[in-house]
């Protein structure tokens, strides 16, 4: 079973300055890598696929990079509305399970 | 556009059992795999299960299996979950999810809303 571990747990940053989150896999997991947004009171939204990909209608101040077992989610400036809980997020063909990483708080410094 | 709404949710006993339902339109429901994921209050976001296009596989979270299953109608363009025995501890907000493409991708790109489950005495 793979396992995905995020850091730090808690990001304190103001508006303007760049985030840098981290999700480490117990093993290799390609490049099968998404990123969500999470608001309180509100579902997940796909930011980044297949590590890198921004998904339809995601800012470019968000991108994703890494293969293997490191990546990372990097939004370069923040705006008011990035302070949420960020996961990352594999699935591989067999089992078809999912499996997510436990989150990172992003907050408002 | 894409809409998943999930609906069933509630308050219940331990030991009972409840019914979810997801009913998606905007897209070829038959053609993507679809999975439950919940959330505890306060916790982060856990996988549940998984059936396949055609509703032939089905795959299950170890806190689950022999509990719950996944199933679907096409026909309806609906998803559900039976869950059974419940548990205090299965107490979350449920999501349907829809896979991000119709050949294998590893991402989901849909989320519903999510409907509450209480189980409590």
């Amino acid at each position: 079973e793979i396992v995905l571990t995020q850091s730090p747990a808690t990001l304190s940053l103001s508006p303007g300055e760049r985030a840098t989150l981290s999700c480490r896999a117990s093993q290799s997991v390609s490049s099968y890598l998404a990123w969500y947004q999470q608001k309180p009171g509100q579902a997940p939204r796909l930011l980044i696929y297949d590590a890198s990909n921004r998904a339809t209608g995601i800012p470019a101040r968000f991108s994703g990079s890494g293969s293997g077992t490191d990546f990372t989610l990097t939004i370069s400036s923040l705006e008011p509305e990035d302070f949420a809980v960020y996961y990352c997020q594999y699935r591989g063909n067999w089992p078809p399970a999912a499996t997510f990483g436990q989150g990172t708080k992003l907050e408002v410094k | 556009q894409v809409q998943l709404v999930e609906s069933g949710g509630g308050v219940v006993q331990p030991g009972r059992s409840l019914r979810l339902s997801c009913a998606a339109s905007g897209f070829t429901f038959s053609s993507y795999g679809m999975h439950w994921v919940r959330q505890a209050p306060g916790k982060g976001l856990e996988w549940v299960a998984v059936v396949s296009n055609d509703g032939r596989t089905t795959y299950y979270a170890d806190s689950v299996k022999g509990r719950f299953t996944i199933s679907r109608d096409n026909s309806k363009n609906t998803m559900y979950l039976q869950m059974n025995s419940l548990r205090a501890e299965d107490t979350a907000v449920y999501y349907c999810l829809k896979e991000g493409s119709s050949i294998f991708v590893s991402y989901f790109d849909y989320w519903g809303q999510g409907t509450p489950a209480t189980v409590s005495s």
